[in-house]
């Protein structure tokens, strides 16, 4: 089975640009999570998708950032514009809430440079 | 609100020998789950192990074994015969069970360098 994808690997972009990230999750999770990793302050949380439904966004930072689910199989993280500070490792992990233990599978990150 | 500390920035180990990372936290909650995360140089995020906590039996993955003592609210990762594949940062997570809690909460990462 595939795991979760996300594209791109790596972005490098200028401040005041639009960056969108993309993820694709587990086939069959109807849990989706959007992670930041820096090195001040780990890994942290963004948003969380049930069935396509926003279920907690308290962790987007700003304004800035928004994410998506048009369907199961496809989530997007928009940050506009961006700024050198959103400079990180993000992560999309997805879950399915039939499982025991609702375990999180994570995909490979996109760094993410702002100049 | 739940916290993880893994209390030990960096560690380091001889190929072939036993290594334990720490990991302690704090929840309200009687029903959770304990995960321990590796991160290669790679960034990938991979599950080693995981740990229901209504289980009193320690869960083991091949060499990975954890050491669950919930009265102490203390999950510690236990690898044997490491590997040069082993060296990584690890990251202890803890989630509840209750309903919407899907949020996992990470600890700021444990260091492993496997010496050959």
């Amino acid at each position: 089975d595939a795991g979760v994808i996300q594209s791109p690997r790596h972005e490098v972009t200028e401040m005041g640009q639009e960056v969108t990230l993309r993820c694709k999750p587990i086939s069959g999770h109807d849990y989706l999570f959007w992670y930041r990793q820096t090195m001040m302050r780990g890994l942290e949380l963004l948003i969380y998708f049930n069935n396509n439904v926003p279920i907690d966004d308290s962790g987007m930072p700003e304004d800035r950032f928004s994410a998506k689910m048009p369907n199961a199989s496809f989530s997007t993280l928009k940050i506009q514009p961006s700024e050198p500070r959103d400079s990180a490792v993000y992560f999309c992990a997805s879950s399915s809430a039939g499982t025991s233990t609702d375990t999180q599978y994570f995909g490979p990150g996109t760094r993410l440079t702002v100049l | 609100a739940q916290t993880v500390t893994q209390s030990q920035p960096e560690m380091s180990v001889q190929e072939a020998e036993t290594v334990t990372l720490s990991c302690t936290y704090d929840t309200s909650e009687n029903n959770y789950y304990l995960f321990w995360y590796k991160q290669p140089p790679s960034r990938q995020m991979i599950l080693v192990i995981r740990q229901e906590a209504y289980k009193q039996q320690n869960a083991t993955e091949n060499r990975f074994s954890v050491n669950f003592q919930k009265a102490a609210k203390s999950f510690s990762l236990k690898i044997s015969d490491s590997q040069l594949g082993d060296t990584a940062m690890y990251f202890c997570a803890l989630r509840t069970s209750g309903a919407g809690s899907y949020q996992l909460t990470f600890g700021k990462g444990t260091k492993l360098s496997v010496i050959p």
